[in-house]
């Protein structure tokens, strides 16, 4: 099954800039989603967007999604240190699974 | 989120004892899943059942069985625990929406330690 592969690792920036993350997969998707995860607890869905969407908005998140190169990312703008979590990308795995990437860990210092 | 809970939220137990995470669901979906999280990794899936007489094997069910009691209620089991199933252990439900892949609902996790 096809995995999503976030990028970077881990990110660090101060409060207020914003933050971007990266998600490559491997084989055609119709439809891609983030997660966040606030340490040692459950994955909160943050948004879906699908393939013949090309950008999406929910508050300060933005997410693009580019079919061509198999790739999406996630902005988040005007960070605070309540969005310090790690973030997960989600596609389709076969009959209506979902397959998490390893996540990018955020930092949102003050 | 309230709507999925875990129980026990924290179990440290013995090699070879059997164990049982359960996860009740309010949120009347017919799907749920199993999975398990070790450090810096992501999530992988153990089992999932889209209905009460669904089961269904994930990437890493070896080790672990399930047991669909109801459409709110699926446990995980360890017949005989092993330290390298150490983890964190997440239950998550869905409803499928018809067309793409659901948006899953995760319960807060059960941190299980095997000595």
């Amino acid at each position: 099954s096809q995995q999503g592969e976030e990028d970077p690792q881990a990110l660090s920036i101060q409060e207020g800039e914003n933050a971007t993350m990266n998600c490559s997969y491997k084989t055609s998707i119709n439809n891609l989603q983030w997660y966040r995860q606030n340490s040692g607890r459950g994955l909160v869905h943050l948004i879906l967007i699908r393939s013949n969407e090309r950008e999406k908005h929910s508050g300060r998140l933005r997410v693009t999604l580019d079919t061509s190169k198999k790739s999406s990312s996630l902005l988040i703008t005007a960070s605070r240190a309540a969005d310090t979590a790690s973030y997960f990308c989600a596609t389709p795995g076969g009959a209506q699974k979902l397959v998490f990437g390893q996540g990018t860990r955020l930092t949102i210092n003050p | 989120d309230a709507d999925v809970t875990q129980t026990p939220r924290n179990r440290i137990t013995k090699t070879g004892k059997r164990i049982m995470l359960e996860c009740s669901q309010t949120k009347g979906h017919d799907r749920m899943y199993w999975y398990r999280q070790d450090p810096g990794l992501g999530l992988r899936l153990i089992y999932y059942s889209f209905d009460v007489k669904d089961i269904n094997k994930g990437e890493i069910s070896d080790g672990y069985s399930v047991s669909r009691q109801a459409q709110a209620k699926f446990s995980l089991s360890l017949e005989s625990a092993i330290p390298n199933q150490t983890a964190l252990y997440f239950c998550a439900t869905s409803d499928f929406d018809g067309g793409y892949t659901d948006t899953q609902y995760f319960g807060p996790g059960t941190r299980l330690t095997v000595l």
